[in-house]
């Protein structure tokens, strides 16, 4: 069974603009949370998509949403990026909804100049 | 007070010995527990999970659990070089999110 996949693998934007993160769950599995990994902060919970509605959202500002289509295929979109908003954003999928065994992808890595 | 607290460590332990990586976490009504490892550079990865009080051992990996004290472990029976790496504890609380813990880093020594 492939894993999750994440692209773009890299991402260099700049100040003010806006980014969209595409991920792909593995085969069979409909929930997708989204993290972001930072050196000081770990690893924090942004949102979980379950049967394309959010269930779940962590204390991020709302630059940061996400989507989620019917073939559970998620994206998330951060807006207006700030320099602060430079870290590993990672995807994680699970069969059911609800923060049970989660399978992470590579990650996307962004870059904020 | 965090909701999952790790040692960040290093840890260091010798070639072939038992590593033990601990984990607290404050919110009682917690439910499931798990362990990821993170190699540099890498994404984590899922090692171990456990439900229930008690022990639960999956090769060389045992999980430990007790929710009355809050406190969850992973212990490393023959340590390699190759599990060097960040160890990440992971909870689900009552709201039904995962929340990490900030990880240990684990160094094997030869």
């Amino acid at each position: 069974k492939a894993g999750v996949t994440q692209t773009p693998r890299y991402l260099i934007k700049t100040r003010g603009q806006q980014v969209t993160l595409s991920c792909s769950p593995i085969s069979g599995h409909r929930s997708v949370s989204w993290y972001q990994q930072t050196p000081g902060q770990g690893l924090q919970f942004l949102f979980e998509y379950f049967s394309e509605t959010q269930r779940n959202k962590g204390n991020f500002p709302g630059r940061f949403s996400g989507r989620q289509f019917s073939n559970s295929r998620s994206e998330m979109n951060v807006s207006t990026l700030e320099l602060g908003d430079s870290a590993l954003y990672l995807c994680a999928s699970s069969l059911r909804q609800g923060a049970n065994e989660q399978f992470f992808g590579p990650g996307t890595r962004l870059t904020v100049l | 007070q965090k909701e999952v607290e790790q040692n960040s460590g290093p840890l260091s332990v010798p070639e072939g010995a038992i590593a033990s990586l601990n984990c607290t976490y404050s919110d009682r009504g917690s439910q499931s527990f798990f362990w990821y490892r993170q190699y540099s550079g890498k994404s984590p990865e899922l090692i171990m999970f456990i439900y229930s009080n008690g022990d639960k051992e999956d090769g060389r990996f045992t999980a430990q659990l007790n929710k009355a004290s809050q406190y969850v472990s992973l212990l490393i029976r023959d340590s390699q070089p190759s599990d060097s790496a960040t160890y990440l504890c992971a909870v689900t609380g009552t709201a039904s999110k995962l929340t990490f813990g900030t990880g240990t880093r684990l160094q094997v020594t030869l």
